[in-house]
């Protein structure tokens, strides 16, 4: 079946430096999300990609998608402590109603 | 939009038990989905309605668990003689779609956890 994998499974950065986490599905999508979920909360829609090597920019954050539609990126620009959290890509198959597979999640610890 | 609801937060029952989860989704939305996420987890998907059809549950779902969504409102999550293997966050997430491969983003309740003595 369908796997997403996500890459690390966690960082610690200085606020202010970057910070990049990869996603990788086992089969090509039809579109992927991103989810950020804060300690305690739920998983909080942040972005779809649906075209092959699409990048959206949201403020700080950039999202890429793949060539093949089988990976995808989220990079944060100068990290703040609001960024602290889990980020997670979702992705969905053709035909598959928008079933989504999640990666493990990369949980981002920011310090001041 | 009051957001997706679920009841009750928290459940804790013993070993054996039944239980039942609620899930409100946004009211007009029509697609509703079940995950489960356990400490250190992404959500694992479980089932989705589209409406009232069940058109996928997951093959790691026992027979133990069912879902129901009666009337295309809300949704029922059952599990029947729960195990300690089932103590998770249980999270139901709707979304508005039009065609099979609609893609549009999926709105999160709270979740209700579940911890089995």
């Amino acid at each position: 079946g369908q796997q997403v994998m996500q890459i690390p499974q966690y960082q610690h950065v200085q606020e202010g430096e970057d910070f990049t986490t990869y996603c990788n599905s086992s089969t090509t999508l039809s579109n992927i999300q991103w989810y950020k979920q804060r300690p305690g909360g739920h998983p909080v829609f942040l972005i779809q990609l649906v075209k092959s090597g699409e990048v959206k920019k949201q403020k700080r954050l950039t999202f890429q998608f793949g060539e093949a539609k089988k990976n995808s990126s989220l990079h944060i620009t100068a990290t703040q402590t609001t960024d602290v959290g889990t980020y997670f890509c979702a992705g969905s198959e053709f035909g598959g109603y928008n079933k989504l597979i999640f990666g493990a999640g990369t949980r981002l610890a920011v310090h001041p | 939009d009051t957001g997706v609801s679920q009841n009750p937060r928290h459940k804790i029952t013993k070993r054996g038990q039944n239980v039942t989860f609620r899930c409100d989704p946004i009211s007009e939305h029509n697609r509703l989905y079940w995950y489960r996420q356990t400490l250190g987890q992404g959500p694992e998907f479980l089932t989705y309605f589209q409406n009232e059809a069940q058109l996928e549950k997951s093959r790691l779902l026992s027979d133990r668990f069912s879902a129901e969504r009666p009337k295309g409102s809300f949704s029922t999550l059952e599990i029947q003689r729960t195990e300690q293997g089932d103590s998770a966050m249980y999270l139901c997430a709707s979304s508005l779609a039009v065609g099979r491969d609609s893609n549009q983003p999926q709105h999160f309740g709270d979740g209700t956890r579940l911890s089995i003595l």
